[in-house]
């Protein structure tokens, strides 16, 4: 069955210093999602994304977050100085269509930990 | 605006016990969806239930069944004699058209043998 997948499984950093989290969706998805959960508390969203362009973002998604699809495959979302309240779990997610949004396929999740 | 809450923060049950996780949720929309998933420790999101809102019927899946009431905004989740496996932290979310999904701030479920 195919499966969204999410490297790395956990990635720890240094405060100010920039990570890079991958996932690569389903393949014949359209549709992308990023999710975030700061341990211990639900899940929300950061962001969608569709036909290279964001199409939705939260108030959580500033400045220091930005999102690339840098080939057919992989769907990354990059912090640019993380800050030690970015320490949390990050969920891509995928979905065939927007007609099909609500079946969004979740990846394992990267734990990011910030220092 | 769209909400969902989860007003059991913790719940504790014994082995072989039932359990119900309750779920409310507030949309103004005629057309969504509700979902639970399941957390377990080792942190990744499993998939349990999507029931669409014109579809009210309650459903069975072995221990698992979900009681879908739109009169009352609830989607509520019941273990039938749970299983010391089933210790996870339980969330229910809402979609509807072309938009993300809203999570509920989840119940976390122990049993214990």
């Amino acid at each position: 069955e195919p499966e969204v997948t999410q490297t790395p499984s956990h990635q720890v950093t240094q405060m100010g210093q920039e990570v890079i989290l991958r996932c690569v969706p389903i393949s014949n998805h359209l549709y992308f999602y990023w999710y975030r959960q700061i341990l211990g508390q639900k899940v929300e969203f950061l962001v969608s994304f569709y036909n290279n362009e964001i199409s939705e973002k939260s108030e959580i998604f500033d400045d220091q977050f930005s999102v690339e699809r840098p080939d057919g495959s992989n769907f990354t979302l990059k912090i640019r100085s993380t800050k030690l309240e970015d320490s949390a779990m990050y969920f891509c997610a995928s979905s065939e269509s927007r007609q099909k949004y609500n079946e969004q396929f979740f990846g394992p999740g990267t734990r990011l930990t910030v220092l | 605006a769209q909400k969902v809450t989860q007003a059991q923060t913790e719940i504790s049950v014994v082995e072989k016990e039932d359990v119900t996780l309750d779920c409310v949720y507030e949309t103004r929309d005629t057309t969504y969806y509700l979902f639970w998933y399941k957390q377990p420790p080792s942190g990744e999101l499993v998939f349990l239930i999507r029931r669409n809102s014109f579809d009210e019927q309650n459903e069975i899946s072995g221990r698992y069944s979900w009681n879908f009431q739109k009169s009352t905004s609830s989607f509520n989740f019941t273990i039938t004699a749970s299983q010391v496996v089933d210790s996870a932290v339980y969330f229910c979310a809402l979609s509807r058209y072309g938009q993300n999904f809203v999570f509920g701030p989840g119940t976390r479920l122990s049993v214990l043998p």
